[in-house]
C-alpha cells in the first residue's frame, strides 16, 4: 500500500521547545516538500528537497530545519525560533524532472496539527 | 513571483446542481501546470484535476471539468451533479517547471464549498 505517512497526528509543544514532525513515503518519489497551512490561507512552502542530502528553503523557512538522509524520509524540526508555530503541517512528495510531464504532481500526507501551549 | 487568487471564500450549491469555482493566476511563464485540490474535513489534500498549459483542450475528470483561459490567466473548476461528498475546501494551485526539476506549487487561499441536501 503506497503512500505518505505523517506522525504524530496531533502534537503539543511548550514554548521554547524544539519538536520534530515525521514524514515518510514509500512511493519511490525523488522530491519531498513541507507546507504550513493557517486558517484562511492556502498552503505555504517551508522547505523542499529534490534528492537525498539536498534541500532548499521555501517561502517561510525561518524557524524551521530539515534533513534528507534517506529518500523515504524528510523530517521537519520546528525550532524555538519559530515565533508562531501553531498550524497544520502537510508533507508532500512527487517525482522529479523536467521531462516527466504532469506525472510530477504532488501527493500529500494526512498532516500534523501542532499546537504551542 | 507567481500568485494565485481565489476570489470566492465561500460558496454553496444544492445537491445535483452545478457550481463553478473561480481561480486566476499571475505568471510570466509559458510552460506550467495548474491543479485543483480538494481538502475535505479530514484535511487530506486530494488532487481533483490538472491541466497542462500547452494543451488547449480543457481537462475533464468525471463530474469535474475546467475552463482554462490561458490569455486571461483564468482556471475555473466546474462541478456537475454536486454530491454531499463534494463539501470541502478547494484550492487552486500553480506549478512552474524548472530545468533543475523543482516543481513547487503555489496555492490560492481556497474556496469553501458546501453542498446543501
Amino acid at each position: 500500500d503506497g503512500g505518505i505517512t505523517q506522525s504524530p497526528k496531533y502534537l503539543f509543544r511548550k514554548e521554547g521547545q524544539n519538536v520534530t514532525l515525521s514524514c515518510e513515503q514509500n512511493l519511490n518519489h525523488d522530491a519531498m516538500y513541507w507546507y504550513r497551512q493557517d486558517p484562511g490561507q492556502g498552503l505555504r512552502l517551508i522547505y523542499y528537497s529534490q534528492i537525498v542530502n539536498d534541500f532548499q528553503k521555501g517561502d517561510i523557512a525561518e524557524g524551521y530545519s530539515v534533513s534528507r538522509e534517506k529518500k523515504e524520509s524528510f523530517p521537519l524540526t520546528v525550532t524555538s525560533a519559530q515565533k508562531n508555530p501553531t498550524a497544520f503541517y502537510l508533507c508532500a512528495s512527487s517525482l522529479n524532472g523536467y521531462d516527466r510531464g504532469f506525472h510530477n504532481e504532488q501527493f500529500f500526507g494526512p498532516g500534523t496539527r501542532l499546537t504551542v501551549l | 513571483a507567481q500568485t494565485v487568487t481565489q476570489s470566492q471564500p465561500e460558496m454553496s450549491v444544492q445537491e445535483a446542481e452545478t457550481v463553478t469555482l473561480s481561480c486566476t493566476y499571475d505568471t510570466s511563464e509559458n510552460n506550467y501546470y495548474l491543479f485543483w485540490y480538494k481538502q475535505p474535513p479530514s484535511r487530506q489534500m486530494i488532487l481533483v484535476i490538472r491541466q497542462e498549459a500547452y494543451k488547449q483542450q480543457n481537462a475533464t475528470e468525471n463530474r469535474f471539468s475546467v475552463n482554462f483561459q490561458k490569455a486571461a490567466k483564468s482556471f475555473s473548476l466546474k462541478i456537475s451533479d454536486s454530491q454531499l461528498g463534494d463539501t470541502a475546501m478547494y484550492f487552486c494551485a500553480f506549478m512552474k517547471l524548472t530545468q533543475t526539476g523543482a516543481n513547487n506549487l503555489f496555492f490560492g487561499t481556497g474556496t469553501r464549498l458546501t453542498v446543501i441536501p
